[in-house]
């Protein structure tokens, strides 16, 4: 059974940062993509990065390249995002998502809150 | 704005049938594969079609997908007031380096 479970979410003050990760389970860790997608209070879905299979190549949605950093340890099956310069509309739910191209498999997500 | 345009809301009778489209361009849904999720409340997102038209094991057949030109289109037959969700469409975007897109999502109720 696929199983990803994100963890590192909080409340963080803007400008602060934050590390979250995703650990998996029950499936061939090595051979998908990882993506983060996150959800805004009363918003809909908004796709962050994705790192392939073998951890050499990250892509990032544009308003989060250059202050979010993905990286995975396969030795681990751990996916890792690095939350930097955070603002307040960073606000969100992060998913984690693991498929062979497209996210096909998700966790239920860790809350990141910017706030003074 | 979503790179991909979902109407907002659609409604049906339990029963009935429902369509929700899904209208993108030619650098993401005319060129690559359009996946579609169900999104509950506190739960995590579910992956209902994926290559267009592929449904996941698990998934009934009561839920289908299709793919025309710049357009995608999930099906949704028999309504069940369990399908009550919100439902997104998600593909890749090709005019930048790899980005995923997802449409601005979809929230369902069966009167």
């Amino acid at each position: 059974q696929v199983q990803l479970v994100e963890s590192g979410g909080g409340v963080v003050q803007p400008g602060g940062s934050l590390r979250l990760s995703c650990v998996a389970s029950g499936f061939s860790f090595n051979n998908f993509a990882l993506h983060w997608v996150r959800q805004a209070p009363g918003k809909g879905l908004q796709w962050v990065a994705v790192v392939s299979y073998d951890g050499t190549n990250q892509y990032y949605a544009d308003s989060m390249k250059g202050r979010f950093t993905a990286s995975r340890d396969n030795s681990k099956n751990t996916l890792h995002l690095q939350l930097t310069s955070l603002r307040p509309e960073d606000t969100a739910m992060y998913y984690c998502a693991g498929g062979r191209s497209l996210p096909d498999n998700w966790g239920q997500g860790t809350l990141v809150t910017v706030s003074s | 704005q979503s790179v991909l345009t979902q109407p907002p809301s659609v409604s049906a009778a339990p029963g009935q049938k429902v369509t929700i489209s899904c209208s993108g361009s030619r650098s993401n849904i005319g060129n690559n594969h359009v996946s579609w999720y169900q999104h509950l409340p506190g739960a995590a997102p579910k992956l209902l079609i994926y290559g267009n038209n592929e449904r996941p094991s698990g998934i009934p057949d009561r839920f289908s997908g299709s793919k025309s030109g710049t357009s995608a289109t999930l099906d949704i037959t028999g309504l069940q007031t369990g399908d009550e969700a919100d439902y997104y469409c998600g593909t890749w975007d090709n005019r930048q380096s790899a980005h995923v897109v997802f449409g601005g999502g979809t929230k369902l109720t069966v009167l």
